[in-house]
């Protein structure tokens, strides 16, 4: 494809069930990372992939959230037990290289619209 | 450990005015340093990027911001505001600190264009 997308692009969910969210990064690109973004502001980190490998989940609020990426392509970002302060926009990026190289910009799919009823 | 600061929450100009968005930064690395542009319901944009080849940065639609490691700040510009720049900007400063790969945005300057 020619950007990043994820799916489904809305999600309601009943506070204690528990959610999976999609994202298909730029086909080729190295490193994936996935964000949080609450109304109003702006996105927060939460983990880093580079190809299958899950180096950085500094960012993860809870062990409720969970992500992967078994064959370095598309990743899966799961939420267990949601909860109402998990309601946000979970933004997916893409880019071809690592953080430190010189093709290290990022590019955003459109994001899930989470709320936690 | 890594720091952005957008300095103005909200910033309004009218049509064909500059525009100053300002951003300090800190870093304990040598840092790539970003704007990204947000539109209502739409995603995250880049509009431009540092990463030491020069200080002064050209990105797409008018846009530029430079680089000052004195004052550590990566103030972005443009010198004629259109109503279509109406949107919200993010400063976002990236490195291999410490190991750790994160990313981090800024709190995000909303910019309001007056006709």
């Amino acid at each position: 494809g020619a950007g990043v997308s994820q799916s489904p692009r809305y999600k309601v969910a009943k506070r204690g069930q528990d959610v999976a969210l999609r994202c298909d990064p730029i086909s080729g690109h190295v490193s994936l990372f996935w964000y949080q973004q609450a109304l109003g502001q702006g996105p927060e980190f939460l983990t880093y992939f580079q190809n299958e490998a899950q180096l950085d989940k500094s960012g993860l609020p809870s062990d409720r959230f969970f992500a992967e990426r078994p064959e370095g392509s598309v990743s899966t970002l799961k939420i267990q037990r949601t909860q109402q302060e998990d309601s946000a926009v979970y933004l997916c990026a893409s880019s071809l290289d690592f953080p430190g190289s010189s093709y290290n910009e990022q590019f955003f799919g459109p994001g899930t619209r989470l709320t936690v009823l | 450990a890594q720091s952005v600061t957008q300095l103005d929450s909200h910033v309004s100009v009218s049509e064909g005015t500059p525009v100053l968005l300002r951003c300090n930064y800190s870093s304990s690395y040598s840092p790539s340093l970003f704007w990204y542009v947000q539109h209502p319901n739409k995603g995250l944009q880049l509009l431009l990027k540092y990463t030491s080849a020069a200080t002064l940065v050209k990105g797409i639609n008018g846009f530029e911001a430079e680089f000052k490691k004195s004052e550590t700040s990566f103030h972005l510009t443009k010198p004629s505001a259109h109503m279509s720049d109406a949107a919200e900007y993010f400063c976002v400063v990236s490195d291999e600190d410490t190991g750790g790969f994160k990313t981090i945005f800024g709190a995000g300057t909303r910019l309001f264009v007056k006709a």
